[in-house]
């Protein structure tokens, strides 16, 4: 009963070059989320997606970054022209379709992002 | 604007003692609250969760309650043991008009636990 699954687990890049991070949600998850968690502070969200649906985005800075879930294949959180300041590390978590009582949310081991 | 609040942002206990941790939020809206434990250089691990509907919640060493009126919430971790030692999380959320729900995250506590 895998958990869910984050590649890579670090990762280093030049500024200027592009970073994808690949989140597979728990099975039976329909629903997953990203977070960074930049040094020295506390979790942020990102964005949460459904299948091929973006349901909230308001974490997301408004350029560079962009992230999709789609039918088959793991959800991608895709930053282009890294800078130095997206050095953090990047969290996806995932729940099972929506319950009335409240979401648990089950998070990845992380991506490490170090921009050189 | 900060709608979950994590005063402290350190706790050091005695091992055997209790952990107490502590939460407060400014939205009257949210119903379901959850404490997240997370070591360095790992994802957050969940721990407990307590619907708005109950005012404590158990499980083993764990129990969280929650005080509605106050807007406040705790987690007690009894005994503590060296093993304890991470920062923990307090989050909330509240079903939109979207009917989807957030979590909106308070900025943590790290505890201590010294043997």
């Amino acid at each position: 009963n895998a958990g869910v699954m984050q590649n890579p687990r670090h990762l280093v890049r030049r500024r200027g070059q592009e970073a994808r991070l690949r989140c597979s949600p728990m099975k039976g998850h329909s629903h997953v989320y990203w977070y960074r968690q930049l040094p020295e502070e506390g979790l942020k969200f990102m964005v949460y997606l459904q299948k091929e649906n973006i349901i909230d985005e308001s974490g997301m800075p408004k350029e560079r970054f962009s992230a999709e879930f789609p039918k088959e294949g793991p959800s991608i959180l895709r930053i282009q022209q890294v800078v130095r300041g997206d050095s953090a590390a990047y969290f996806c978590a995932s729940s099972p379709p929506l319950s009335y009582s409240g979401n648990t949310i089950y998070f990845g081991e992380g991506s490490w992002l170090t921009v050189v | 604007d900060q709608q979950v609040k994590q005063n402290s942002p350190s706790l050091s206990v005695q091992e055997g003692r209790i952990s107490i941790l502590n939460c407060d939020y400014t939205n009257s809206m949210f119903d379901y609250f959850l404490w997240y434990k997370k070591y360095p250089a790992e994802g957050p691990t969940f721990l407990i969760s307590i619907s708005s509907i109950k005012d404590k919640n158990e499980d083993g060493r764990f129990t969280v309650f929650l005080n509605k009126s106050a807007k406040h919430l705790s987690l007690h971790i009894v005994p503590s043991q060296p093993g304890d030692s991470a920062v923990y999380f307090c989050a909330a959320s509240a079903r939109n008009a979207g009917n989807n729900r957030k979590l909106i995250w308070g900025l943590g506590t790290s505890l201590a636990v010294n043997p």
